[in-house]
This record gives C-alpha cells, sequence and structure tokens, in this order.
C-alpha cells in the first residue's frame, strides 16, 4: 500500500518563529489532507491540498504532486499552534486515507 | 451542538467483555470512519462506510466488527476486549458528493477505551 512518511518527527518552536513540516508519499494520489492534533486529542482538519497551495491566515500548504510531497508552512507560531500535525493521502475518490506518524509541535513562550 | 458525537467517551473494561462504541453524525455524510490511533502511530483504518449497504474493511479490522445502523450513526464493537486494544478511537465523516468532490474528512472527540 502507499507509504506516507513525515518529518521532522518533532520539532521545538520559540513563538514567532516560522516553520515548515513535510509529508513524502510513496504513489501518486488524488486526495491530500493536513490535520491538527490539538493537547487535548481533537482533530481538525486544516487543507484539502491535493496539488497546488492555499492559505489560511498563518498556515500554508503546497503539494507538488508529481515530485510526491506537499509541505505545510506555519508562521509566527504562537502556543495554540502545539500538537500534532498529520498528512493523510488517498490514490482516489474512493479509497481510504493513509495517515503518517504525524509532526509533534511545542510552541514554548 | 458538535457535528460528529462519540460515546462513550471514556470506557474501562476487562479482558473478554463485549465493548460497543458509538458515532452518530448530523452532518448528513454518506461516508463514515473508525480509526485507532497508538501514541507514535498514527491514525489507522479499522472499518469504513461509504453508504449505509457498503461495509470494509480497513488497514486493521481483526478482532473488531461494525454496524451501519442509518446513515447518520455507524457502531465499532469489540467482541472480546483484550488489552492490546487499548487506544483513543475515533469516528469520522465524509461526503464528497456534498462539496463539489472534496472529500475532506470530519473528525469526532473520540474514545478513550482502556482494557485491563
Amino acid at each position: 500500500g502507499i507509504q506516507v512518511e513525515q518529518s521532522p518527527p518533532d520539532l521545538i518552536l520559540q513563538e514567532g518563529a516560522n516553520s515548515t513540516l513535510r509529508c513524502n508519499f510513496s504513489d501518486s494520489v488524488n486526495n491530500l489532507q493536513w490535520f491538527h492534533q490539538n493537547p487535548w486529542g481533537q482533530l481538525i482538519n486544516l487543507f484539502y491540498i491535493p496539488s497546488g497551495t492555499k492559505q489560511n491566515g498563518r498556515l500554508s500548504a503546497t503539494t507538488v504532486a508529481t515530485e510526491r510531497y506537499s509541505l505545510l508552512y506555519i508562521s509566527s507560531s504562537q502556543t495554540t499552534d502545539s500538537g500534532v500535525y498529520f498528512c493523510a493521502v488517498g490514490r482516489s475518490g474512493n479509497t481510504p486515507l493513509v495517515f503518517g506518524k504525524g509532526t509533534r509541535l511545542s510552541v514554548i513562550a | 451542538d458538535a457535528d460528529v458525537t462519540q460515546t462513550p467517551r471514556n470506557r474501562i473494561t476487562k479482558t473478554g467483555k463485549r465493548i460497543m462504541l458509538e458515532c452518530s453524525q448530523t452532518k448528513g455524510h454518506d461516508r463514515m470512519y473508525w480509526y485507532r490511533q497508538d501514541p507514535g502511530l498514527g491514525l489507522r483504518l479499522i472499518y469504513y462506510s461509504f453508504d449505509v449497504k457498503d461495509i470494509n474493511k480497513g488497514e486493521i479490522s481483526d478482532g473488531y466488527s461494525v454496524s451501519r445502523q442509518a446513515q447518520a450513526k455507524f457502531s465499532l464493537s469489540l467482541e472480546s476486549a483484550i488489552p492490546n486494544q487499548t487506544a483513543l478511537y475515533f469516528c469520522a465523516t465524509s461526503d464528497p458528493g456534498l462539496a463539489g468532490g472534496v472529500d475532506t474528512q470530519y473528525f469526532g472527540p473520540g474514545t478513550r477505551l482502556t482494557v485491563l
């Protein structure tokens, strides 16, 4: 099956710093989503981005489908950005998502 | 009210007991999923259903069963719980047909299950 690798596994940032999280996948996909799991366990969808670039406030994401990777950018990080960020991919609209193991982000004041 | 709800939110049980976790949604979505999360392993798919008459096994279905009672309800059962089924369980929904082909998944709050 399709493999999803996220890096780095752990990241510690000072408040206000910028960061880039990476997601590599082993096969072509037409479904790619980024999620944030907050420290209380809630999973929130950040982006649906099988290709191209999207921005939402301080967060943006870029997927280069031909090179099989996606990047999540967090600018001016805040303590509320802490948690685990997951990338998930699917080959088609009728195949379920496969999740990476996540990047655990800790933003310290 | 939350769009995707899970009950119970926490459950402690003993080895060999039958357990049912329930998921309800008010989003009107056709697709529903059950995932399991273990520390350091991300989320792994247990079962999924694309409509009321459709049930599919996921990556780790052994030891689990599901029932799709209605569009809005999808239950996960552990017939005889064992300690390595201790985990955080999530239900999720999606519906690309309602969202112009975008298959965004929406998660419930999770159920923390401990099997002693």
